[in-house]
């Protein structure tokens, strides 16, 4: 399989408790982006990385959450303090600029995180 | 401020009739990409198709099109002879130049058979 894929798929969490989720994206692809979805809703954009330089992070992203690329192939986002606000569905995508053009970006399946 | 626009929470659609889902967008860059992707109940995103603000044809990929109107800042999509498998959410996003992708909220797509 050579799509992007996130681990864990499901993770369910005690508030308070960290967590930490990983994403690989597809190989080629050097551009990486992670997103949170809540039910009903479009995905919100939480970051992304250009290789392994981090480029943009929303102010969604408070300093509870904190996510890397360190060799610019997978990337981890980690929730510290989980609180009952972040249970979601958390995306991971992958892309690859090409030029002046723009590719789509394929997903991952998601890790749906439950904080009780 | 929000940059994407489906100002359609939900549609209907009867099988074998097209249906267009509306997008606008707000955007100065001159270079974007604008994309739709579909979400069924099962949950992944899957790419549908893609316009880019140079193209000067609209795009098309099977059964889908986009209408882009660029002076209105428009890329609807247009699925044509609807099936029961097109129920689902589906998404309107957009990419400037260098930047990150945003969504909007989505429309929520119903076949009836």
């Amino acid at each position: 399989d050579t799509g992007v894929s996130q681990d864990p798929r499901h993770k369910i969490t005690k508030r308070g408790q960290n967590v930490t989720f990983r994403c690989d994206p597809i190989s080629e692809h050097n551009r990486l982006y992670w997103y949170r979805q809540t039910l009903g809703q479009g995905p919100e954009f939480l970051t992304y990385f250009q290789n392994e330089a981090q480029l943009e992070k929303s102010r969604l992203l408070s300093d509870r959450f904190s996510a890397e690329r360190p060799k610019g192939s997978f990337s981890t986002l980690e929730i510290q303090r989980t609180e009952q606000g972040d249970s979601a569905m958390y995306l991971c995508a992958s892309t690859r600029t090409r030029g002046q053009g723009y590719t789509e970006a394929f997903f991952g399946q998601g890790t749906r995180l439950t904080v009780v | 401020a929000q940059k994407i626009t489906q100002t359609q929470p939900g549609m209907f659609v009867q099988e074998k009739e097209a249906v267009t889902l509306d997008c606008t967008y707000d955007t100065s860059d001159p270079s974007y990409g604008l994309f739709w992707y579909k979400q069924p109940s099962s949950g992944e995103m899957i790419f549908l198709i893609y316009q880019g603000s140079y193209d000067q044809q609209n795009a098309t990929e099977g059964r889908y099109s986009l209408n882009f109107q660029k002076a209105r800042k428009s890329a609807n999509l247009v699925i044509s002879a609807s099936q029961l498998g097109d129920s689902a959410m589906y998404f309107c996003a957009m990419r400037e130049a260098n930047n990150d992708m945003r969504f909007g909220a989505g429309t929520r797509l119903t076949v009836k058979p």
